[in-house]
């Protein structure tokens, strides 16, 4: 069974940098599109970003000067890094994989559960 | 970047009764390749979310026969024939024809 898991800090100082992983477990990371999507309290899910098995990717435009992304295949562990944050930053964070040789395309098959990150002094 | 209007916003129906969200692109998301790249999620409380429809109308996997996508260009709808007491949660369309977007969120209630 796929499963991802995300990790994170909890909570993170304004104005530093929120370091997340989503660990893949029962499955290969070849052929991955990792996105990163977020739920701000009270909105809407946000696509971030996505990194691919081999470490390339691309971001929201708005976000992308904030964001940076790796891969460990090693480790099947996706990486996202988003710089100087912000109380806006704070949410849920999600994981979530596509896949090229699933049937639902670059559609998000699998989601991990989540992890909270809150942005306060 | 592409932007995705949703409508309603929320909505209330009765077990039983059909249910319809709409939602509409900024520009066209059929693809050179002849796909067009929008996809329906649903949010639970208390959950991720999940995968409903993909790539305009093929349900994905385990979703109930209730669900049916429709749609192409911009325009886009989500039925549901009968709604049902588990269905209740945000629904959201999802453009993937450049990079990501997610519409606002439908929120689905019960009478």
């Amino acid at each position: 069974q796929i499963q991802l898991q995300e990790s994170g800090p909890g909570l993170v100082k304004p104005s530093e940098t929120l370091s997340l992983t989503c660990t893949v477990s029962g499955d290969s990371i070849k052929g991955y599109f990792l996105s990163w999507v977020r739920l701000p309290p009270g909105k809407g899910l946000e696509w971030i970003a996505y990194i691919s098995d081999d470490g390339s990717g691309n971001s929201k435009s708005s976000l992308r000067s904030r964001v940076t992304f790796s891969v460990d295949t090693a480790e099947k562990r996706f990486s996202l890094k988003l710089s100087s944050v912000t109380s806006a930053d704070t949410g849920m964070y999600y994981c979530a994989r596509a896949h090229l040789s699933s049937v639902a395309g670059d559609s998000f098959d699998v989601w991990g559960p989540g992890t909270m990150v809150v942005v306060s002094a | 970047d592409v932007g995705m209007t949703q409508t309603p916003l929320s909505l209330s129906v009765t077990p039983g009764q059909p249910a319809s969200i709409s939602c509409r692109s900024t520009e066209s998301l059929q693809h050179s390749d002849g796909k067009t790249y929008l996809s329906w999620y649903v949010q639970k409380a208390g959950q991720s979310p999940q995968l409903l429809i993909y790539e305009v109308f093929n349900r994905f996997s385990g979703v109930p026969d209730r669900f049916s996508g429709s749609g192409s260009g911009t325009d886009f709808t989500l039925k549901i024939s009968r709604v049902e007491a588990e269905d209740v949660g945000i629904y959201y369309c999802v453009q993937s024809k450049q990079l990501y977007t997610f519409g606002q969120g439908t929120k689905l209630g019960i009478k």
